[in-house]
């Protein structure tokens, strides 16, 4: 059964940082291209960052352009999400998904439960 | 970058009624197409590709059309698992991936 459990949320305060985990379990996580998407309070789901399998091409949403790093660890089964500069927009909850293609960015066949992010003073 | 603005953006239905909610691409997205599911504090869930495909394990009561800039998700007779959010997802155009600000479908 393929899993995706997220860690790492919490409540940060405005300009400051963390870092959010993706764990992957039940497929083979190094075939895979993965994303996080969010989902802020009261809004829809927004794509965030796509990373190929060898982490050779990364995509971000220019709203976190410069501020979010994405990065992948095949050995460990886990996918990164390095969050600096946060604003309280920022706050959602956060998903990482499985694509289910080599070499695009496409649609999401597999999430995971999420995790809560909360940017606030 | 590729709009997605789905309607209505809620529905009041009831158990056994049919429902349908559309989708229109701000261009052709040539049925490059997802829809899914997400209850409160759930995961989405993948119901349909490439327009009208269904995921494994998805209800048949679950369809999905359209061409073009337009398309639409129908379930055929809505069932109690049923009330949910519902988005839809373009990936003809990325990145970004763009999602419909989403249909909330609650009890009549």
């Amino acid at each position: 059964e393929v899993q995706l459990v997220e860690s790492g949320g919490g409540l940060v305060q405005p300009g400051g940082s963390l870092r959010l985990s993706c764990a992957a379990s039940g497929f083979t996580f190094s075939s895979y291209e993965m994303s996080w998407v969010r989902l802020a309070p009261g809004k829809g789901l927004e794509w965030l960052s796509y990373i190929t399998t060898s982490s050779t091409t990364i995509y971000y949403a220019d709203s976190v352009k410069g501020r979010f790093t994405s990065s992948r660890d095949n050995a460990k089964n886990s996918l990164f999400l390095q969050m600096n500069s946060l604003r309280a927009d920022d706050t959602a909850v956060y998903y990482c998904a499985r694509g289910p293609y080599s070499g695009i960015l496409a649609y999401f066949d597999s999430w995971g439960q999420g995790t809560l992010v909360t940017v606030s003073s | 970058d590729i709009q997605m603005t789905q309607s209505p953006s809620s529905l009041s239905a009831s158990v056994g009624d049919r429902v349908t909610i559309t989708c229109r691409a701000s261009q052709d997205i040539g049925n490059s197409l997802a829809w899914y599911q997400q209850k409160p504090g759930k995961a989405p869930k993948l119901l349909l590709y490439a327009t009208s495909t269904l995921e494994s394990g998805v209800p048949s009561r679950f369809s999905g059309s359209g061409s073009g800039t337009d398309y639409s998700l129908t379930i055929s007779s809505l069932q109690p698992e049923d009330f949910a959010t519902y988005y839809c997802q373009q990936y003809r155009s990325t990145p970004p991936a763009t999602f419909g600000q989403g249909t909330k479908v609650d009890v009549k």
